[in-house]
């Protein structure tokens, strides 16, 4: 099946600072990309969407400035959290439909969780 | 937007016996209904899912019933076994131009008693 990584799966930063996390597609091209974050022992939530070769589309609540999101190829998105804050830590998870953006199923990554001190 | 509604939060079921996990959507246009199992600290893993068109689909122990009148569905895990022990998320998603966002549910914390 269609199989999608994130890279690091696991970082440490400090406060201030900023992080970049890649999620690739390995097998497929995907031109739209999500974003999630989950907090211990919460559900996953939509932080936004990320068109490759246009501007990501934010969730309401989701400061585009903080989450940069660039989809430069269509194997490849990134999630830069800018100015990293101890309120940032939580699991990061991307997804990617392996059809495009009409196909129903969603693979996922494997998830990055990202520790701000 | 959409809002899924999950319950209950958490189950605890005894070894060979059903549980069942219930979902309310509140967007009707949404189309598509899956569901995941989720272990500690790794990705969601899809397994099993229903479209709008169907109001039931099952794959052997697991299944899935849909009302599209009523909002809500459900999942059906016969015969649980100690492994069948993780965090359940529902999710709904309407299939636009473009994109299929999933919105998903609050969880199930399963934990099948030996």
């Amino acid at each position: 099946g269609a199989v999608v990584s994130q890279h690091p799966s696991w970082v440490i930063c400090k406060s201030g600072t900023s992080v970049k996390i890649e999620c690739r597609s390995l097998d497929f091209q995907a031109t739209t990309m999500f974003w999630y974050r989950q907090f211990p022992k919460q559900s996953l939530m939509l932080m936004a969407t990320s068109n490759e070769g246009s501007k990501a589309t934010y969730e309401q609540g989701v400061e585009k400035d903080k989450f940069l999101i660039n989809h430069a190829s269509l194997t490849l998105s990134t999630l830069t959290v800018t100015s990293a804050h101890p309120e940032d830590s939580s699991f990061y998870i991307c997804s990617a439909p392996p059809g495009g953006g009409s196909s129903y199923e969603q693979y996922f990554g494997p998830g990055t969780r990202l520790t701000v001190t | 937007g959409e809002n899924v509604e999950q319950h209950p939060s958490t189950l605890s079921v005894q070894e060979g016996d059903s549980a069942v996990i219930k979902c309310t959507y509140s967007d009707s246009a949404s189309n598509y209904f899956p569901w995941y199992k989720q272990e500690l600290g790794k990705r969601p893993q899809l397994i099993i899912d229903i479209r709008s068109n169907v109001g039931e689909k099952k794959d052997q122990r697991i299944a899935v019933t849909l009302n599209k009148t009523a909002k809500h569905f459900s999942l059906h895990i016969t015969e649980t076994q100690p492994e069948d022990s993780a965090v359940y998320f529902c999710a709904a998603s309407s299939i636009q131009t473009g994109a299929n966002n999933l919105f998903f549910g609050t969880g199930t914390r399963l934990t099948v008693i030996p």
